[in-house]
């Protein structure tokens, strides 16, 4: 069966920090990787994917992730935190031999940027 | 371009009821997927529907169902609404290329309320 897990529910992290924001899967084969942002009472926003080449992919906002196969992650990452990077962010994995787009979320890690 | 459009934004229900709620992609979009957001358990998929076919459902009772229109629009319906559906509906649409490697872009969502 397909998961994901986020093992963090909450991130604090200070403006002007680095920030990872954590998510491993387990999917059989090469899964597609997405991250997404939520703000409060708004849908999700797509961040950036990976799907297949270069293991870093760069994203929306100056985030970027980091792929490796070998422990299952796709860790989110940015330089440099933002206040307004607060928000909900979840992991999604989708099998590319499923005929369709659906995703499998995590549970979602709140990142909370402190001035 | 618009994005994705879901009406009504907000809606109160009580127990009993059925519920119908509406969803247009981003033009050019032919698949159209639902998701259930709740805080206990976070973002599942409902169902997905291209071309006006249900390509994968959820798991989910019989009492959701959904259809797609000609123009891609969809709407997903809930019989005999109980508290436990109170949620975040969220509806996703997606490009059609070949293969499944594109994101899905989310629709700011309807908060159904069970009373």
């Amino acid at each position: 069966a397909q998961s994901v897990a986020q093992p963090e529910d909450q991130v604090n992290v200070a403006e002007g920090n680095p920030l990872t924001v954590k998510c491993t899967y387990s999917v059989s084969g090469n899964p597609y990787l997405f991250w997404y942002v939520q703000y409060p009472n708004r849908g999700l926003q797509f961040l950036l994917k990976y799907i297949t080449g270069d293991n870093l992919v760069k994203g929306s906002y100056g985030f970027e992730a980091e792929f490796n196969k070998s422990q299952t992650s796709f860790h989110l990452k940015k330089p440099s935190a933002l206040v307004s990077d607060s928000a909900l962010y979840f992991c999604a994995v989708r099998r590319p031999m499923d005929s369709s787009y659906k995703l499998i979320f995590g549970s979602g890690t709140r990142l909370l940027v402190r001035p | 371009k618009a994005g994705v459009t879901q009406t009504p934004r907000y809606l109160i229900k009580t127990r009993g009821q059925q519920v119908t709620l509406s969803c247009s992609p981003i033009s050019g979009h032919r698949s159209v997927s639902w998701y259930q957001q709740t805080p206990g358990q976070g973002l599942q998929f409902l169902f997905e529907y291209f071309s006006e076919t249900q390509r994968n459902k959820g798991n989910f009772p019989g009492r959701f169902s959904g259809r797609q229109f000609s123009n891609s629009r969809s709407e997903m319906n809930v019989s005999t609404l109980e508290l436990g559906d109170s949620a975040l509906y969220l509806c996703a649409s997606s490009p059609s290329t070949s293969g499944n490697l594109n994101e899905q872009f989310f629709g700011p969502g309807t908060r159904l309320t069970v009373l």
